[in-house]
């Protein structure tokens, strides 16, 4: 049984690029979230999908953040025309019940 | 007030010493507690979930909580620097699947 997987590692990227993360979560999990994390904070909600699903977003999520879940197996998070703000870790968590498994992150850098 | 509060530390102590990490929280409708440990540049990894008042061990570790004073702890038994990391509290309510945390307690454990 394979973890959670996040591609790329890392990411840096130039000011008003597009960027795009993907997560393949733990084979059986059904439920996959999206999270952010900046340097001495905990991890902050962004999206939740059970199956194929977007069940919940946070208002975190602004208009340039998009998610999907084609078929309920790996997702993608898309970040439109990236601002410095946007630096920080995406994580990635599947679960099956209430314990969520995070992915290792992938480390956005917007320059 | 956030939602949950952790004192940011950091702590330091010397190996072998029991090591008490806390945890308070705002919303009473929390149904489900985790602790996770997070290594400098890795991402969270689940090492406790509680769900009931009480306490509950897993070796070295022990989680307590107590929903009426909205309080989860987690003790440390015999600590090694192995487990000098950053522990983040986190809880989602009734119903609801996203986690929130707190911002964690950087914790170093001296040989």
């Amino acid at each position: 049984d394979t973890g959670v997987s996040q591609n790329p590692r890392h990411k840096i990227t130039k000011r008003g690029q597009n960027v795009t993360f993907r997560c393949d979560p733990i084979s059986e999990h059904n439920r996959l979230y999206w999270y952010r994390q900046t340097l001495g904070q905990g991890p902050e909600f962004l999206t939740y999908f059970q199956n194929e699903a977007q069940l919940e977003k946070s208002r975190l999520l602004s208009d340039r953040f998009s998610a999907e879940r084609p078929k309920g197996s790996f997702s993608t998070l898309e970040i439109q025309r990236t601002e410095q703000g946007d630096s920080a870790m995406y994580l990635c968590a599947s679960s099956l019940s209430g314990e969520q498994y995070f992915g290792p992150g992938t480390r956005l850098t917007v320059t | 007030q956030k939602e949950v509060e952790q004192d940011p530390g950091p702590l330091s102590v010397p190996e072998g010493a029991i090591v008490s990490l806390n945890c308070t929280y705002s919303d009473r409708g929390s149904q489900s507690f985790f602790w996770y440990r997070q290594y400098s540049g890795k991402s969270p990894e689940l090492i406790m979930s509680i769900y009931s008042n009480g306490d509950k061990e897993d070796g070295r570790f022990t989680a307590q909580l107590n929903k009426a004073s909205q309080y989860v702890s987690l003790l440390i038994r015999d600590s090694q620097p192995s487990d000098s990391a950053t522990y983040l509290c986190a809880m989602s309510a009734r119903g609801a699947q996203k986690l929130v945390f707190g911002q964690g307690t950087r914790l170093t454990i001296n040989p």
